[in-house]
């Protein structure tokens, strides 16, 4: 099983739509998760941080729920900005800090 | 410019040479990672550094691949023997503390072996 789990997608939704990603990790002693967005070419930028309590940043909204080994990103309102590939992030304390990347989700925001 | 940077951007190389790529990072950010990038795939952990100690290296990576840190500023890391399944984008990024999250990419340096 990988470490970090994404549906690759393509997600394609129309403009100002919700859209929601989900990723699934295996080790239940990782301590900390994050939201990357990477545009095509580019490189890897943070998007948020993902707390227990869940975070909202804007139209970006993340929660983490540590029962399953879950996170979520959901987008409301969606823009054709938005199109990009949207990585999650686990700190696997366990291996003094190893950042691991799921391999992505790809979002379509079209009008 | 204070990011962090990368060279050689590209390498064309045949394959069962040797390649080095150059990584310098944030002047006050003591973590470094190295990852590399396959098309749809995402970044893939190789190794990091804490200062000039090298704390992990993936186990997926064979001896053909070594990383420095000397010092704690620059790193490098070298492929030998280069194979065409190497061929990929290797990034770079730097962070202050992994509590934050937050790594600052380079731009990465893309590898091809013929």
């Amino acid at each position: 099983r990988k470490e970090v789990e994404q549906d690759p997608g393509p997600f394609n939704v129309p403009e100002g739509a919700t859209v929601a990603f989900n990723c699934t990790y295996s080790n239940s002693a990782s301590q900390s998760f994050f939201w990357y967005r990477q545009d095509c070419r580019k490189e890897p930028k943070l998007l948020m941080s993902v707390y227990s309590s869940g975070n909202e940043d804007g139209r970006f909204t993340a929660q983490l729920n540590r029962a399953s080994q879950y996170i979520s990103l959901l987008i409301r309102d969606s823009k054709l900005s938005d199109s990009a590939t949207y990585l999650c992030v686990v700190n696997m304390r366990e291996y003094g800090n190893k950042l691991v990347f799921g391999a992505g989700t790809i979002l379509r925001v079209k009008s | 410019d204070t990011g962090v940077s990368q060279n050689p951007r590209h390498k064309i190389t045949k394959r069962g040479q040797n390649v080095t790529f150059r990584c310098d990072p944030i002047s006050e950010h003591n973590r470094l990672y190295w990852y590399r990038q396959t098309l749809g795939q995402g970044p893939e952990f190789l190794t990091y550094f804490q200062n000039e100690a090298q704390l992990e290296k993936s186990r997926l990576l064979s001896d053909r691949f070594s990383a420095e840190r000397p010092k704690g500023s620059f790193s490098t890391l070298e492929i030998q023997r280069t194979e065409q399944g190497d061929s990929a984008m290797y990034l770079c990024a730097s962070i202050v503390t992994a509590n934050t999250g937050e790594l600052f990419f380079g731009e990465g340096s893309r590898l091809t072996v013929l």
